[in-house]
């Protein structure tokens, strides 16, 4: 979906480094995903924010830091990369306020830790 | 937490109707069902979403029994550009529980 952007779209980085993954949404929704992606394991929460003040955890937050530097900017932080940390990483915004949900996912970064 | 269980891959053939179905056990009085589509190396978009009975739109029927214990995605005449995964979400939008994507399910379709 062309109003979530992600940055960079690929990225290959050595362990140790640390590495930032940034998300942008033109959809005016308050509410931001990070999820990472492995063969055949689907899509697993990182971290999530449903305004700009508010950070919670995901299912696998160990590694991980995130800031929302405003509501449409949703950042992901590796701070010291590691080969287990390779995978594609997806973004994802939705509105509240509906009865329910639906999540708008970015294109995602192919990220690989040598 | 209602968690839901799908079949982990399904085969069929173009032209055919390909018929889905979650379980969903545990659901709960304000869940709504969604199906998302995912292909490869794109993310997941929105398929459709159904609280109860008979949901159609342009891509897709959903069908929920009336104890909501599981939900069908009716696929109709599918073509080659429908493999793709497909995954199930039961949510309330209250929180991070529904946000659990699961493995989904692997549809391949053939020529």
């Amino acid at each position: 979906d062309a109003d979530v952007t992600q940055t960079p779209r690929n990225r290959i980085t050595k362990t140790g480094k640390r590495i930032m993954l940034e998300c942008s949404q033109t959809k005016g929704h308050d509410r931001m995903y990070w999820y990472r992606q492995d063969p055949g394991l689907g899509l697993r929460l990182i971290y999530y924010s449903f305004d700009v003040k508010d950070i919670n955890k995901g299912e696998i937050s160990d590694g991980y830091s995130v800031s929302r530097q405003a509501q449409a900017k949703f950042s992901l932080s590796l701070e010291s990369a590691i080969p287990n940390q390779t995978a594609l990483y997806f973004c994802a915004t939705s509105a509240s306020g509906g009865a329910v949900e639906t999540q708008y996912f970015g294109p995602g970064t192919r990220l690989l830790v040598l | 937490l209602a968690k839901t269980t799908q079949p982990i891959s399904m085969d069929s053939y173009e032209g055919q109707e390909v018929n889905i179905t979650c379980s969903h056990n545990n659901i709960a009085t304000n869940d709504y069902i969604t199906w998302y589509q995912q292909f490869p190396s794109q993310g997941p978009r929105f398929i459709i979403q159904g609280y109860k009975t008979k949901v159609t739109n342009e891509v897709a029927s959903l069908f929920i029994p009336a104890d909501r214990k599981s939900s069908t995605l009716s696929l109709p005449r599918v073509s080659l550009s429908d493999t793709a995964v497909y995954y199930c979400l039961v949510d309330s939008g209250g929180g991070a529980d529904g946000l659990t994507f699961g493995k989904g399910t692997h549809l391949i379709i053939q020529p």
